[in-house]
C-alpha cells in the first residue's frame, strides 16, 4: 500500500532550537496538508498545498512556523525558534483532488514533538 | 459558518453490541462528509464518505454511516462492536459550494470509542 512517510517520528528538543519535520506524500497526490494534534485543540490545520503551491497557511503562527514544498516528493514544516507550547503531534496528509472531488486523505504516522 | 460537532467525547459499548458515534454538521450548501479513525500512535485512516446518492454509506471494517439531511447528521454505526474497534473517531465535512481551490475539511474534535470485552 502507498503511504505517507514522515520523519522524524519522535523529536525532543530544547526551547529555542530549530525543528524541521519532513513529509513524503504519496506519488501522484496533488494536495498536501500539515495538521497539528493536541489534546486541548484537537486537529488544527496549519498549512495546505495544492500542486506544490501554498493555498492556505492561516492556521500557522507565521512568526515561527514555515511550510514549503521544494518538490513534489517533499514537504517540510519548520519551527524556529521552538517553544514548549509547540509540543504536539504533527501530521502530514496527502490526497488527490480532481475538479470538485471529495478529499480522501492519507495520513502519515505523525511526528511527535516535545519541546522542553 | 461551517462546523462539525461530535457531541460525545467518549462512547463505551460492550463487545458484540451495536455502536453509534454521533456527528452533526453545519454548512451553507451541500456537504461532503467523512469519517476517519485513529488508532493509538497512528495517523488517521479513512473509513467512509458521503457525497451524493444513497443515504446509507458502507465503509471499511464493517462500519456504515447514515446521512440525514433534515437533522444535519452523519452518525457512524456498526451492528456488532469488536474490542479492536476501540480508537478515536473523527467526523469531517467539506462544503462543496466552496469556490476555487479551497479543499479544506472541517474536523470534529473526535470521539473516543471504548469497546469492553
Amino acid at each position: 500500500d502507498a503511504r505517507v512517510t514522515q520523519t522524524p517520528r519522535h523529536k525532543v528538543t530544547e526551547m529555542g532550537q530549530e525543528v524541521t519535520m519532513r513529509c513524503q506524500p504519496i506519488l501522484g497526490h496533488n494536495t498536501v496538508f500539515w495538521y497539528r494534534q493536541t489534546m486541548m485543540q484537537g486537529l488544527e490545520l496549519l498549512a495546505y498545498f495544492r500542486n506544490r503551491a501554498p493555498l492556505d497557511d492561516s492556521g500557522m503562527p507565521k512568526d515561527r512556523f514555515s511550510a514549503e514544498m521544494p518538490d513534489a516528493t517533499l514537504a517540510t514544516l519548520k519551527i524556529q525558534p521552538s517553544e514548549p507550547r509547540d509540543s504536539a503531534v504533527y501530521f502530514c496528509a496527502s490526497g488527490l483532488v480532481l475538479g470538485s472531488g471529495a478529499n480522501v486523505l492519507t495520513f502519515g504516522a505523525g511526528s511527535r514533538l516535545t519541546v522542553l | 459558518a461551517q462546523s462539525v460537532a461530535q457531541p460525545e467525547d467518549q462512547v463505551n459499548v460492550a463487545e458484540g453490541n451495536p455502536l453509534t458515534v454521533k456527528c452533526t454538521y453545519s454548512v451553507s450548501g451541500n456537504p461532503y462528509l467523512f469519517w476517519y479513525v485513529q488508532y493509538p500512535n497512528r495517523g488517521l485512516q479513512f473509513l467512509l464518505k458521503y457525497i451524493t446518492g444513497d443515504n446509507l454509506v458502507k465503509g471499511s471494517y464493517g462500519f456504515e454511516a447514515e446521512f440525514n439531511k433534515s437533522q444535519t447528521s452523519f452518525h457512524l454505526k456498526k451492528p456488532s462492536a469488536l474490542v479492536s474497534d476501540s480508537a478515536l473517531y473523527f467526523c469531517a465535512v467539506r462544503d462543496i459550494a466552496n469556490a476555487g481551490n479551497n479543499r479544506k475539511l472541517i474536523w470534529g474534535l473526535g470521539t473516543s470509542l471504548a469497546v469492553n470485552p
